[in-house]
């Protein structure tokens, strides 16, 4: 089976810095998804990860290391509007991007 | 990013009817999903439906329960049947596009669907 755990919720203040972590075990691996969902919304995309290594996109950054089955989001300067869920999905290694989601962490960024 | 839209966006039904997620993309694209998001939880894909082909099913879901069309390329629509106060979920389709070289998945707004 596939298994993608990821810390159900965390709080966090204005202007601090928070990473969530995703942990995976999957049959296949082609790539790895944060997305960002506010409730009531749909997901929206961050950023994608498929090399070991970081990626850096303005507040937000993520990291993968394949060997450990491991990926973090980092955000920075957090505002009172990155108070979300998280959502981490790993690209299973089909012909097509089968997308298998992690349990979600939602954040609370409190003043 | 395409624009995807969904109909409806939210709707109330009895068990045992049926309903019917339209999903329209305002571009070409090959590959379409369909999630469902149940009450505080993350997304589990339902299938996959690639224009021209039957849709491949996820372990759990069944032609029968979720029947899919996939008549164009723009355009999809999702059939929960026979509903039960289970069914009640958040319905997402997503497609699959090209954004700087890399193939992600964009969602579209959702359908709530609440039975009774």
């Amino acid at each position: 089976g596939q298994n993608i755990d990821q810390p159900t919720e965390m709080t966090a203040t204005e202007g601090a810095i928070v990473q969530i972590n995703c942990t995976y075990q999957t049959s296949g691996f082609n790539g790895l998804f944060w997305y960002q969902q506010h409730a009531g919304e749909a997901p929206t995309f961050l950023s994608y990860n498929v090399l070991d290594g970081l990626e850096e996109k303005g507040r937000f950054s993520s990291f993968l290391s394949r060997s450990k089955g491991y990926s973090y989001l980092l955000l920075k300067e957090l505002q009172m509007k990155d108070s979300a869920s998280y959502l981490c999905a790993v690209i299973m290694n089909t012909g097509f991007q089968k997308l298998v989601f992690g349990t979600g962490t939602r954040l609370l960024v409190s003043p | 990013s395409a624009v995807i839209s969904q109909k409806p966006s939210r709707d109330i039904c009895q068990r045992g009817t049926s309903l019917t997620i339209q999903c329209q993309v305002d571009s070409q694209v090959t590959m379409m999903f369909w999630y469902r998001q149940q009450p505080g939880q993350s997304l589990t894909l339902i299938a996959t439906a690639n224009q021209g082909s039957e849709a491949t099913y996820e372990s759990g879901f069944v032609i029968d329960k979720f029947p899919i069309s996939r008549p164009n390329l723009t355009f999809s629509t999702l059939t929960v049947s026979n509903m039960s106060p289970e069914d009640s979920s958040i319905y997402l389709c997503s497609v699959e596009l090209d954004r700087d070289h890399q193939e992600t998945q964009y969602f579209g707004p959702g359908t709530r669907l609440l039975v009774l």
